[in-house]
């Protein structure tokens, strides 16, 4: 079972200013990491698939880093608007097997 | 573009009742997840199915089964319902390229209520 762990649990900012977040994963079998957004009364939205070590991958206003040896994952989000206001979401997963094991998320909220 | 339909969006059940939940797959997925949310938990990780052969199983409980059919589209059967399987059920699904890599879409939910 992997023990997943994201931090903060919830944030709160102002529009425009530029957040981060971080997801914790056993580094061990390591396989690949998942990221999610997810709005209230909505389905979890794909934000990124990441395997390899160093790993960089960017969405518009939205990036994240990835580092296998340690096992954390970094979520960036440049020049916050409300409508980035959601639940962030990782999902390691090991050993190839294609099922996500969520961390508790991270609450953002975007403030005008 | 298409997305994952499931059905129906909301259910209200009995105690010791049955349900069957549906989903169907983005067209030319080959792949479907099952996953519960309780309230105010993460989403766990319930089944999956690949080519119609279960490829994962996580924490599903005996009472629950599902099945993916030659039109890729799944059902997760549920009886003697019990209080504690109120939850969101959601689906998802995937095209298989690099298991384990391959993004999941997700549905929009089930939400299973039982009295």
């Amino acid at each position: 079972i992997l023990n997943v762990e994201q931090s903060p649990q919830s944030l709160h900012v102002q529009e425009g200013d530029s957040t981060n977040f971080t997801c914790s994963f056993p580094s061990s079998n390591f396989y690949a990491l998942h990221w999610y957004r997810w709005e209230t009364a909505k389905s979890p939205e794909a934000l990124f698939v990441m395997t390899l070590n160093g790993d960089e991958k960017k969405k518009g206003r939205i990036s994240a880093t990835l580092n296998t040896k340690e096992g954390y994952s970094y979520l960036y989000i440049k020049g916050s608007q409300p409508e980035d206001s959601a639940t962030y979401l990782c999902a390691p997963v090991s050993g190839g097997y294609n099922k996500l094991i969520f961390g508790a998320g991270t609450r953002l909220a975007v403030h005008p | 573009a298409a997305g994952v339909i499931q059905s129906p969006r909301h259910l209200i059940k009995e105690k010791r009742e049955t349900a069957t939940l549906k989903c169907y797959p983005i067209p030319r997925h080959d792949t479907v997840y099952w996953y519960q949310q309780g309230p105010g938990q993460d989403p766990q990780f319930l089944i999956s199915f690949y080519e119609k052969m279960q490829s994962d199983k996580g924490s599903i409980p005996d009472r629950f089964s599902a099945q993916q059919f030659s039109d890729y589209h799944s059902e997760l059967n549920m009886s003697s319902l019990e209080l504690g399987d109120s939850a969101l059920y959601f689906c998802a699904s995937s095209h298989r390229m690099t298991p384990g890599a391959d993004t999941q879409y997700f549905g929009p939910g089930t939400r299973l209520t039982v009295l």
